[in-house]
């Protein structure tokens, strides 16, 4: 069946240094594939998403890049900061009516 | 009050009681969810509502009973419960569906979750 892949399930870097995240797919047929952050005790909350039809997305600090023939995706986050501390989790829609989530990255940021 | 409203945020229950969680919307939109998160799991989609149809059941037990009277309100009927069915529930709403064949992609508003647990 669908599968989304997520690596790794926990990071843990020094403020100021890059932090990447990287999700892989099985469902060929993905064409929309976005990020969210969770925060504790919160729900997850969209960060950046990106279309098949480009290769990469940036939102200031935030980029994602996408290689749909290795079907992998990658969150790219640069200075980051405490407030960066969360759960990420990747996501692909499949073609059924379902959005298949990955198993989650909890991110600390070490001030 | 704007975007997903869940309520309540903690419940406790026993095996045999019968409860509800409700998920209320402010943001217009068609498609509305019901997830189940445990820990050290994926983000597991459990019903999937589209213009108040149900268009997703994505094999949940039957002691789990989804209802949509309207596009704005979405009900999640608990009933002889497990304790492995502790869990946060969320529940999401979308402008469009999510998935599909025709590929829509969209964001999906997640509420803050229900925070389940069966004793």
């Amino acid at each position: 069946g669908e599968n989304v892949e997520q690596h790794p399930s926990t990071l843990s870097v020094q403020e100021g240094d890059s932090a990447v995240i990287k999700c892989t797919y099985s469902d060929s047929a993905s064409n929309y594939f976005p990020w969210y952050k969770q925060e504790l005790g919160k729900g997850p909350q969209l960060i950046i998403d990106i279309r098949s039809n480009v290769g990469e997305k940036k939102d200031q600090r935030i980029a994602v890049t996408l290689n749909k023939t290795a079907k992998h995706f990658s969150l790219h986050i640069t200075e980051t900061q405490p407030e960066d501390s969360a759960v990420y989790f990747c996501a692909a829609p499949t073609s059924y009516d379902k959005v298949i989530f990955g198993p989650g990255t909890s991110l600390s940021v070490i001030p | 009050e704007t975007g997903v409203t869940q309520t309540p945020r903690h419940l406790v229950m026993g095996m045999t009681n019968k409860k509800s969680l409700k998920c209320e919307q402010h943001l217009g939109h068609n498609a509305m969810y019901w997830y189940k998160q445990s820990a050290k799991k994926p983000l597991e989609l459990m019903f999937v509502y589209s213009l108040e149809e149900r268009v997703e059941n994505n094999s949940v037990p039957s002691r789990f009973s989804p209802e949509c009277p309207n596009s704005s309100h979405l009900f999640l009927h608990l009933h002889t419960l497990q304790p492995e069915d502790s869990a946060l529930y969320l529940c999401a709403s979308s402008q469009l569906l999510a998935g599909g064949p025709n590929g829509l992609g969209g964001e999906l508003f997640f509420g803050e979750g229900s925070r389940l647990t069966v004793l």
